[in-house]
């Protein structure tokens, strides 16, 4: 079974705090890395998808990073707005696990205005 | 078209009882995928299904859940039989191919089996 390590598993930060989560995965047969932010009682929703080592992409002020070579991904939340709180999932891709993400646990982050 | 649509939202259901769930994904996606979610926990894949060929179930799931896409539109999820340790929340998600610009998931079916 693909082991796939996301932490803290949760965080309670004040708003205008920056904070970062971490994902750990395998990086044999790496193909894609997905990012989704799920909201209690919404769909989880696709924040990025990252394919290429040292990828960094930006939405509006969430950023993630990605190394493929050693297996993990950073989630970066500038400035945290109470919105942003929601249980935060990345899902590797990887070639010898069929055509289908294996997610994480999460970390839920919690926002105080 | 309006995303990927699951019904219903919530279902409760006596233990030993039979429950299908459905799921239209976005029309011209090829892929549909089933996870199941408990607390604390992230999606745990189901199965997943590009066009109506089912290509992989999990080796976790027993042979009370099955899983049909006729004419590779919406989906069904049964399970037989219903245990407590169903009680979930049952997510549905559809992709182009690989899914490089993401899965949409639908809003999920909560099951409770009491």
């Amino acid at each position: 079974i693909l082991n796939v390590e996301q932490s803290p598993q949760s965080l309670h930060v004040q708003e205008g705090d920056s904070t970062n989560f971490t994902c750990s995965f395998p990086s044999s047969n790496f193909y894609a890395l997905h990012w989704y932010r799920w909201e209690t009682a919404k769909s989880p929703e696709a924040l990025f998808v990252m394919t290429l080592n040292g990828d960094e992409k930006k939405k509006g002020r969430i950023s993630a990073t990605l190394n493929t070579k050693e297996g993990y991904s950073y989630l970066y939340i500038k400035g945290s707005q109470p919105e942003d709180s929601a249980t935060y999932l990345c899902a590797p891709l990887i070639y010898n696990q069929g055509g289908k993400l294996i997610f994480g646990q999460g970390t839920e982050l919690s926002v105080k205005p | 078209d309006t995303g990927v649509s699951q019904d219903p939202r919530h279902k409760i259901t006596k233990r030993g009882q039979n429950v299908t769930f459905r799921c239209d994904p976005i029309s011209e996606h090829n892929r549909l995928y089933w996870y199941r979610q408990t607390l604390g926990q992230g999606p745990e894949f189901l199965t997943y299904f590009q066009n109506e060929a089912q290509l992989e179930k999990s080796r976790l799931l027993s042979d009370r859940f099955s899983a049909e896409r006729p004419k590779g539109s919406f989906s069904t999820l049964e399970i037989q039989r219903t245990e407590q340790g169903d009680s979930a929340m049952y997510l549905c998600a559809s992709s182009l191919l690989m899914g490089s610009r993401g899965y949409t998931f639908g809003s999920g079916t909560r099951l409770t089996v009491v």
